[in-house]
């Protein structure tokens, strides 16, 4: 099946950028996300790619994907006390019928 | 943006006991609901699926017995997990799917069981 591997922590000042990497091994893999988790909260989807696409960005998020190392990242850019959280990537392709597999969770601690 | 509200948010029950979790999709309708649970700093394991009309579709290594899963209306599932023992508590999400590519997550539900 499927694995998805993300560093389990990472601490950034405010007001810098925070990339979150995410290695995964289906190279089928159609559907990539980012999700976030707040203390005692349920998932929020931030973001999410196609595999057709290399880069995605949002307001301050950026989403690359390099589908020959299998590689996602995040960045979070202007980095704010707020953003502090868990985020997951997470992965689905056809032969999983679409149903996601998470990563571990990387935990964002942000100092002011 | 689609919500999913999870009812209730925590609840504290005996052991022996069984609890009743609801999973409801308030402004959409939902084919498949997901019940995934949730250790302290770990992932989001995947429990069961659940199909409106029919049986759930459960993970190995889940007990289908322990963990009913009912999808009755395409806006709600429950979950209720049968003779609850310590080992039980948990966080307890789920998750609806419209069709599309994307999964609606609720707030969660947090069982401890004494």
């Amino acid at each position: 099946g499927e694995d998805v591997e993300q560093s389990l922590f990472l601490s950034v000042r405010e007001g810098d950028s925070s990339v979150i990497n995410c290695t995964y091994t289906d190279s089928s893999s159609t559907y990539l996300y980012w999700y976030k988790q707040e203390p005692g909260a349920g998932l929020q989807l931030l973001t999410y790619i196609f595999s057709n696409m290399d880069m995605k960005q949002d307001q301050r998020l950026t989403v690359l994907l390099n589908k020959k190392d299998k590689h996602l990242s995040l960045r979070i850019a202007d980095t704010q006390t707020g953003d502090s959280a868990i985020y997951f990537c997470a992965v689905a392709s056809s032969g999983g019928s679409y149903i996601p597999t998470f990563g571990r969770g990387t935990s964002l601690i942000v100092h002011p | 943006g689609a919500v999913v509200s999870q009812h209730p948010s925590w609840v504290i029950c005996k052991s022996g006991t069984s609890v009743k979790i609801e999973c409801r999709s308030l402004d959409f309708q939902a084919t498949t609901m997901f019940w995934y649970r949730q250790f302290p700093k770990q992932s989001l394991m995947l429990m069961a699926t659940s199909n409106e009309g029919s049986k759930a579709t459960y993970e190995q290594g889940v007990e289908k017995d322990k963990f009913l899963i009912n999808h009755a209306s395409l806006t709600l599932s429950t979950l209720t997990v049968t003779s609850a023992h310590p080992e039980d508590s948990s966080f307890y999400i789920c998750s609806a799917h419209s069709g599309g590519y994307e999964q609606y997550f609720g707030p969660g539900t947090r069982l401890t069981v004494t």
